[in-house]
């Protein structure tokens, strides 16, 4: 079945940066585009990146805009969130999620996340 | 980017009861090839979320059928037969027609 599991979060000052990363396994992930959606203590949810099914397009929030870059190793089956610059507002729990879609985005398989703490 | 709200914030539920949440879209969520793309997934505590309803009305796999959704445009309905304990949780609706994706602030499920 399928099977995301992201890692790399913890507590990180302002300013400084963090790469959290997602390992697929269970299907074909070079297949499928991916995203992060992340998750504000007690919030709702909110987009955060996408990234292609082969690399080609990436978009991004304007939250996070110039500051995050989204990648893919399909050769390791994984995901990658490089975040710099991280502000306080960047704190939540990151998932890391698949898009079956061709036609919309929307996610039928979430991790369980990621929590990342920009704190001084 | 399209605003998504839900109503309402908070629905408390006797076991075995029906309950009905709404969700509307600042934007009509209707393709030109005829599909509207709205859907709904369930956070139960301490998880992450799942789908339940993909293209508003269609249950995603393992989904029990006392989960229905409706809706067309702008306009769409949750509705849970009879609730059960295994239900709570927040239920969050999402656009995925316009970028970029969009969530409604959540409905939390509670059972009295």
């Amino acid at each position: 079945q399928v099977q995301l599991v992201e890692s790399g979060g913890g507590v990180v000052q302002p300013g400084r940066s963090l790469r959290i990363s997602c390992a697929a396994s269970g299907y074909t992930f070079s297949s499928y585009g991916m995203h992060w959606v992340r998750q504000a203590p007690g919030k709702g949810l909110e987009w955060v990146a996408l990234i292609w099914f082969d690399g080609s397009k990436r978009y991004y929030a304007d939250s996070v805009n110039g500051r995050f870059t989204i990648s893919r190793d399909d050769s390791k089956n994984t995901l990658y969130l490089q975040m710099d610059s991280l502000r306080v507002e960047d704190t939540a729990v990151y998932y890391c999620v698949r898009d079956p879609g061709s036609v919309a985005y929307y996610y039928d398989s979430w991790g369980q996340g990621t929590l990342v703490t920009v704190s001084s | 980017d399209i605003v998504m709200t839900q109503t309402p914030l908070s629905l408390s539920v006797t076991p075995g009861q029906p309950a009905s949440m709404s969700c509307k879209s600042s934007q009509s969520l209707l393709h030109t090839d005829g599909k509207t793309y709205l859907y709904w997934y369930l956070q139960k505590p301490g998880q992450s979320p799942q789908l339940l309803i993909y293209e508003v009305s269609r249950r995603f796999s393992g989904v029990p059928d006392r989960f229905s959704g409706s809706g067309s445009g702008t306009d769409f309905t949750l509705k849970i037969s009879r609730v059960q304990a295994e239900d709570v949780g927040i239920y969050h609706c999402m656009q995925g027609i316009h970028h970029p994706a969009t969530f409604g602030q959540g409905t939390k499920l509670e059972i009295k």
